[in-house]
Parts: C-alpha cells; sequence; structure tokens
C-alpha cells in the first residue's frame, strides 16, 4: 500500500530553527508537496519538489532524497505565526496525491 | 480570501436531514475535488471533477452526492449521514486533471457535525 509519514506533533521556540521530515512509499513518483493549515483554515500551498535536493522560498526551504523516499520542510527564524499543521503529500504515478497525516507545529515564546 | 470558497463554514444536522454543501472557484480552473478531513489522519478523497465530468469516486457512502453543474460550481449533497461521518470538508480545484504542478487551491472547509 501507499504510505506517507510525518510526525504527530512538534514544539519549537520563536526564532529557532526547525525540520519536519516525511518519508514515503508509493506507486510512482510525480512530485512532492508540502502544504500549511492554520486551525480552522483552508491548506496553502508552500513547495514543491519533483528533483532531488534544497528548494529555498524565504524563511522556508524544502529538501528531497528520491532514492531514499524523504523529504523535509525546514523552517528558519521561527515566529509564532508559523503555528499550524504541515501536511506532506506525494503525487503518485496516476498524478493521485496521497496525504500524510500532518504535523501539528507549536511555537513557544 | 483564497479563491476557492466554500459555504456554509459550519453544519449541524441531524441524522435524518438532508442538507448541501457549496463550492465555488473564479480561477479558471477545470478540476475540482471534495477531500474529507478527519482529525490526525490524511486527506482523503471522495470525488474528483474534470471539465464538470467525475473521474474519481473513491468509494464513497452513497449517503454522500456530488454534483458538478459548471467549471465553477460543486455541490455535495448529504442525506442519512452518520455521526462518523463529522469531518471538515474541504473543496479544492487545479488548473488540470493532470500536471497540477503548483497542486490545489483549496477552500476553507465546511465543519460538519453529525448528531
Amino acid at each position: 500500500g501507499q504510505n506517507i509519514d510525518q510526525p504527530t506533533e512538534m514544539t519549537a521556540t520563536e526564532g529557532a530553527i526547525v525540520q519536519i521530515n516525511c518519508t514515503y512509499q508509493t506507486s510512482g513518483f510525480n512530485g512532492l508537496f508540502w502544504y500549511q493549515q492554520h486551525a480552522g483554515e483552508a491548506p496553502t500551498f508552500l513547495s514543491y519538489n519533483v528533483l532531488d535536493g534544497l528548494e529555498e522560498k524565504g524563511r522556508f526551504s524544502s529538501f528531497l532524497s528520491r532514492s531514499k523516499g524523504y523529504s523535509y520542510l525546514l523552517l528558519k527564524e521561527l515566529q509564532m505565526k508559523d503555528s499550524a499543521s504541515y501536511l506532506c503529500a506525494v503525487r503518485d504515478s496516476n498524478y493521485q496525491l496521497i496525504w500524510g497525516a500532518g504535523t501539528k507545529l507549536i511555537i513557544k515564546p | 480570501e483564497t479563491g476557492v470558497t466554500q459555504t456554509p463554514r459550519h453544519l449541524v444536522m441531524g441524522m435524518t436531514n438532508k442538507k448541501s454543501l457549496k463550492c465555488e472557484q473564479h480561477l479558471g480552473h477545470n478540476a475540482m475535488y471534495w477531500y474529507k478531513q478527519s482529525a490526525k489522519k490524511p486527506l482523503e478523497l471522495m470525488f474528483v471533477y474534470s471539465l464538470e465530468e467525475r473521474v474519481e469516486n473513491n468509494s464513497v457512502p452513497s449517503r454522500f452526492s456530488p454534483e458538478c453543474p459548471n467549471s465553477s460550481h460543486l455541490f455535495l449533497h448529504l442525506h442519512t449521514l452518520q455521526p462518523e461521518d463529522s469531518a471538515l470538508y474541504l473543496c479544492a480545484s487545479s488548473p488540470e486533471l493532470d500536471r497540477a504542478f503548483y497542486g490545489y487551491t483549496f477552500g476553507s472547509g465546511t465543519r460538519l457535525t453529525v448528531v
């Protein structure tokens, strides 16, 4: 079966750096997405990786290793507004999105 | 405003009621989706429409009935629901069904409680 694993919850301190990991086993691979979802709000697109390596976008970076079935989302200079759930999703060979259960990130002052 | 609007934001219904969820997008997207989001579980794809035609139905119980009258609107008709159907129902759209390189645009969802 297809599976996406990410930690259920993480806690970090304002101003620090946090890395949220995502491992996947899917039928084929056509890209990996990270979404941010604040409580009661719509998930919003953060990043897309289809080739190995690091994609940097401001305070957020996303890394992919296809051979290891592994990705991470790196958040730098954490702010209180970064408290949210972070969803990892992989598009399989049928272009279906397979979703992880999300990682709830709690930022403390 | 995300570009995808869902109404109502909250809905409480009895198990014998009939209600409908509405989703609207004016992004010019050709594909629309219904997802169910339960606490601590992955998003579950329910229905997919491309150019107003249903292309995916992931073994969803018949008490959920989708309707796509045009490429901008999507409905989810609900009847005789069960308490386990309580969840956040998300609508999403994408430019095309496949090769959506920038993923989906989601609405804020309808929080459904079945009592």
